[in-house]
C-alpha cells in the first residue's frame, strides 16, 4: 500500500517569492492535515480536512497561507509571499478520521528553505 | 502552560539500560494520547498507542496517569537503533485536533 505521498521534497526560494506543496493521502483516508515543524520542535498543526471540508484552520496565517482539497483526496498548501521565518518542513498526513481510529501517517515531508 | 510538554533532554544512555520519559498534557478532557518516534531528517511514525490501562509492546511500555495528568514511555534493553526523538501526542482539547510535544531526544551510546 502507498503511503503519503508530497512533493516537492526540497525547496528553496528567495523571499516574496510563492512556493506550493503537494500532498496525496493513503486512499481511503478522509481526514488530511498539514503540519509544520521547526528545527527541534513538534510538528504544530496548520489545517485539518474532513474530505473537502477544512474544520480547523484556526492555525492557518492566512493572510499568507491558502490550502484548497477539492476533491476530497489531494491537496496543495500554498504560501504566497513567503518569508524567511516560513523555512520549515511542511509535513502532510492522513488518517481515518474518527477519534478512536487517528493514527497518523506523516508523508516524508517538504523542506522549505527562504533565502 | 504548554498544552504537552515534554523534557527536550537530550537523555544519553548506555546501550542495554532502561531509559523513561514523561510527558505531561493540560486538559483532563483529553482522551487519545500516542507515542511517535521520529528519526534525524524523516517524518514522525507511530511507535505506540497508550491505553488506559497501559500497554506493551515488546521492550517498550506506555502508561497513562489521569490523575496526574501524565503518559510516560519506558524502553527496557536499550539497543542503538532506539536513537531517535520520542514525541508524545495527546488530543488536547478534547476533540479530534492532535497536539504534539516538542520531542525528547534519546541517544543510545555503545
Amino acid at each position: 500500500e502507498a503511503g503519503v505521498v508530497q512533493s516537492p521534497r526540497y525547496k528553496i526560494i528567495e523571499k516574496k517569492q510563492p512556493v506550493a506543496f503537494w500532498c496525496n493521502p493513503i486512499s481511503g483516508h478522509n481526514t488530511l492535515y498539514w503540519y509544520r515543524q521547526n528545527l527541534g520542535q513538534g510538528p504544530e498543526l496548520l489545517i485539518r480536512y474532513e474530505n473537502e471540508e477544512a474544520v480547523d484552520d484556526s492555525q492557518l496565517p492566512k493572510d499568507r497561507f491558502s490550502a484548497e482539497r477539492l476533491k476530497g483526496v489531494d491537496s496543495t498548501l500554498k504560501i504566497q509571499p513567503a518569508e524567511l521565518g516560513d523555512s520549515a518542513v511542511y509535513l502532510c498526513a492522513s488518517s481515518l478520521g474518527t477519534l478512536g481510529a487517528n493514527v497518523l501517517t506523516f508523508g516524508a515531508g517538504s523542506r522549505l528553505t527562504v533565502l | 502552560r504548554k498544552e504537552v510538554e515534554q523534557d527536550p533532554g537530550p537523555f544519553n544512555v548506555p546501550e542495554g539500560a532502561t531509559v523513561a520519559f514523561n510527558c505531561t498534557y493540560s486538559n483532563s478532557a483529553s482522551q487519545s494520547f500516542f507515542w511517535y518516534r521520529q528519526d534525524c531528517r524523516k517524518e514522525p511514525k507511530l511507535l505506540m498507542s497508550v491505553y488506559s490501562s497501559g500497554n506493551e509492546d515488546g521492550r517498550f511500555t506506555a502508561q497513562l496517569n489521569r490523575a496526574s495528568q501524565y503518559i510516560s514511555l519506558l524502553i527496557r534493553d536499550s539497543k542503538l537503533s532506539d536513537s531517535a526523538t520520542y514525541l508524545c501526542v495527546v488530543n488536547a482539547f478534547g476533540n479530534e485536533k492532535l497536539t504534539f510535544g516538542t520531542g525528547t531526544r534519546l541517544t543510545i551510546i555503545p
